[in-house]
């Protein structure tokens, strides 16, 4: 049960889009298309943005998408705002016995 | 307005026990899935054990053997029993809920948190 794999901080400036990539392996994200993204304010609980990959709950800005191939996982902010400046867990199913790997985390600062 | 409302954390010495609650309010617990997550101090998410709504149970390697999860469904409320607890469980811990709505496949309901310190 290793962490999934994600880059430590990402940036970018209003307007423009970043990617946040997630690595895990053939036994998580590459076996399941059930990786799911969740934003997360400091001291606030987690919120899910992303699930099955690419969709989006009810509510969440169409300006987040999700991605995966092969091993790797990724969610795409496009039009940043400085709103989005937070923290990014991604989170894949790995079998019966482990129901979710969350991956280290991305800051995203908004410049 | 779905509610999930962690508590039951607190100050606890090393080896001791604690028990936490979740009460829940607008969303079944026996129709969904739930979870406890749990967050350290200034690190990252960390899931640690699932009730299916048939029943069956998941755990994180490690905390496989000293906690215990399961649900009251007469009132909607989940718990975490957390035995033999280490210094190294200390950290906020949330319940979560993953629904229909998002095929179950994602924690789409989550609480504020409850944080449990593991200390002499």
């Amino acid at each position: 049960q290793s962490a999934l794999t994600q880059p430590a901080s990402v940036s970018g400036s209003p307007g423009q889009s970043i990617t946040i990539s997630c690595t895990g392996t053939s036994s998580d994200v590459g076996s399941y298309n059930l990786v799911s993204w969740y934003q997360q304010y400091p001291g606030k609980a987690p919120k899910l943005m992303i699930f099955e990959g690419n969709k989006r709950p009810s509510g969440v800005s169409n300006r987040f998408s999700g991605s995966k191939s092969g091993n790797t996982a990724a969610l795409t902010i496009s039009g940043l705002q400085a709103e989005d400046e937070a923290e990014y867990y991604c989170c894949s199913y790995a079998g019966s016995s482990t129901y979710a790997i969350f991956g280290g985390g991305t800051k995203l600062t908004v410049l | 307005e779905v509610q999930l409302v962690e508590s039951g954390g607190g100050l606890i010495q090393p080896g001791g026990s604690l028990r936490l609650s979740c009460a829940v309010s607008e969303f079944t617990v026996s129709s969904n899935y739930m979870s406890w997550v749990r967050q350290a101090p200034g690190k990252g998410l960390e899931w640690v054990s699932v009730i299916y709504s048939g029943g069956a149970t998941s755990y994180a390697d490690s905390v496989k053997g000293r906690f215990t999860i399961s649900r009251d469904n007469s009132k909607n409320t989940l718990y975490l029993q957390m035995n033999s607890l280490r210094a190294e469980d200390t950290a906020v811990y949330y319940c979560a809920g993953a629904s229909a709505a998002v095929g179950y496949n994602g924690m789409d309901v989550w609480g504020q948190g409850t944080t449990v310190t593991v200390s002499s």
